[in-house]
């Protein structure tokens, strides 16, 4: 299994909602990300887990709030999202912390969330 | 500040060669890794280089200048499915710092 799966593919959501988006890879892989993408745009870095624990937070606002329950899981759990929130979410994963030696990042193919 | 550039837009002809450039200036460096995008899909990884020369791999090729904070990617036997967005990418410790991203369009 070579491959980073993400659910829903899609979303809307209300301003007032709760949502979660999730991300699972089955690689063994120890490090998984997220990136916000607008269009035409390249991805953002947001979040880093690293042995599941969070080691980078891009100064993300606290709307978006992560959790890693275990090495083949990655949530992105969303409250009181603002319309210019709207983006595809992407989650990655990498065999190892760190991007030395060519330790290349799998992209999953992404939630696209529309907030009303 | 980190600064990766990259053309906006480039067209070429299928079966021509084309050559997509990135310039650099990041605080550190760990290499650099070209993606390729199709619209509304996933990045795939195409190349990663972290010593200066030229990688090859099959139709793809990349090079690397540490010096000059420069890279190309070059694709060769242009095909119509290598209409993508192409990005350019640069490792500095634990991130990954996108460029603009190219959009590559190829014409029959």
């Amino acid at each position: 299994d070579t491959e980073v799966t993400q659910t829903p593919k899609h979303l809307v959501m209300g301003m007032t909602n709760k949502k979660s988006l999730k991300c699972e890879q089955h690689m063994g892989h120890r490090a998984m990300y997220w990136y916000k993408q607008k269009a035409k745009k390249p991805p953002e870095l947001m979040f880093v887990y690293s042995y599941e624990k969070l080691s980078i937070n891009e100064s993300v606002p606290s709307r978006f709030s992560p959790e890693c329950p275990n090495s083949s899981l990655l949530n992105l759990h969303l409250h009181a999202l603002q319309p210019e929130d709207s983006a595809l979410y992407l989650c990655a994963s990498s065999q190892l912390p760190g991007l030395a030696g060519n330790n290349e990042q799998f992209f999953g193919p992404g939630t696209r969330l529309t907030v009303l | 500040g980190q600064n990766i550039d990259q053309p906006t837009e480039m067209t070429a002809t299928e079966g021509a060669i084309v050559q997509i450039n990135c310039t650099y200036q990041t605080s550190g460096f760990n290499g650099l890794f070209w993606y390729q995008q199709h619209a509304g899909e996933a990045p795939t990884f195409l190349s990663y280089n972290v010593l200066d020369g030229l990688e090859e791999k099959g139709r793809f090729s990349s090079f690397l200048s540490r010096s000059k904070g420069y890279s190309y990617l070059l694709l060769k036997e242009l095909q119509m499915k290598d209409s993508a967005s192409y990005l350019c990418a640069v490792a500095n410790t634990d991130k990954l710092i996108f460029g603009t991203g190219t959009r590559l369009q190829v014409f029959p």
